[in-house]
């Protein structure tokens, strides 16, 4: 089976631009998660879609972070307008369904470097 | 607010050494911890899980326990391989059905 699919893999841009990720789960899988990895951190959770419902986005900077789900499959997340702190890789992860009994598959990730 | 911490922060072995890496949380109130691992450029690919009412996993060279009690898991890794470099994280989930991450351990197995 396919594994989770993110692009760009490498995106650098300046200050106060903006900037779209995009992520396409493992067919079939309900759930899908957004996490910010800055280097030397471990993964936070951005925001987890449930189909295209929003579950969790308390972690989400809202004042220039968002994103969508449209029909419950692939999923975009926008930065505007980029810091230099937001510079960090972004993983997308899925899974087959909510809670502790689901695994997360994770994508390889879109590393962003703000200047 | 739950913590995750992960001590080494690095290591380094050489190759055949069997060693530990160790993981620590705060809050004791977890549904599962899973070990992953994560290559340079790619996303983590999950090693093993453990439920709360589990002591330990096994899978292949590796080994997790889980002593909820006091907060810490170790992920024992035996016969060390150069193909076992990488960074391991841990992640815990509790009540908010969140994985909380620690910073992750990077384990470097010279040949």
């Amino acid at each position: 089976e396919a594994g989770v699919a993110q692009s760009p893999r490498y995106k650098i841009i300046e200050k106060r631009q903006s900037v779209a990720f995009w992520c396409n789960p493992i067919s079939g899988h309900a759930t899908l998660y957004w996490y910010q990895q800055i280097l030397g951190q471990g993964p936070k959770l951005l925001i987890q879609f449930q189909n295209n419902g929003v579950v969790d986005d308390s972690q989400l900077p809202k004042d220039r972070f968002s994103a969508e789900r449209l029909k419950g499959v692939d999923s975009t997340l926008k930065i505007q307008p980029a810091k230099l702190e937001d510079s960090a890789v972004y993983l997308c992860a899925s899974s087959n369904g909510q809670g502790t009994f689901y695994e997360q598959y994770f994508g390889p990730g879109t590393r962003l470097t703000v200047t | 607010k739950q913590e995750v911490t992960q001590i080494p922060a690095a290591l380094s072995v050489p190759e055949g050494e069997n060693l530990v890496l160790n993981c620590s949380f705060t809050d004791s109130a977890i549904y599962n911890l899973q070990w992953f691992r994560q290559d340079p450029g790619k996303g983590l690919t999950s090693l093993l899980l453990i439920q709360s009412s589990q002591r330990e996993q096994t899978s292949g060279r590796l080994n997790a326990s889980l002593d909820k009690s006091s907060g810490r898991s170790t992920l024992y890794i035996a016969a060390s391989q150069p193909g076992d470099s990488a960074t391991y994280l841990c992640a815990v989930e509790g009540g908010s059905e969140k994985l909380v991450f620690g910073k992750g351990t990077k384990l470097t197995v010279n040949p």
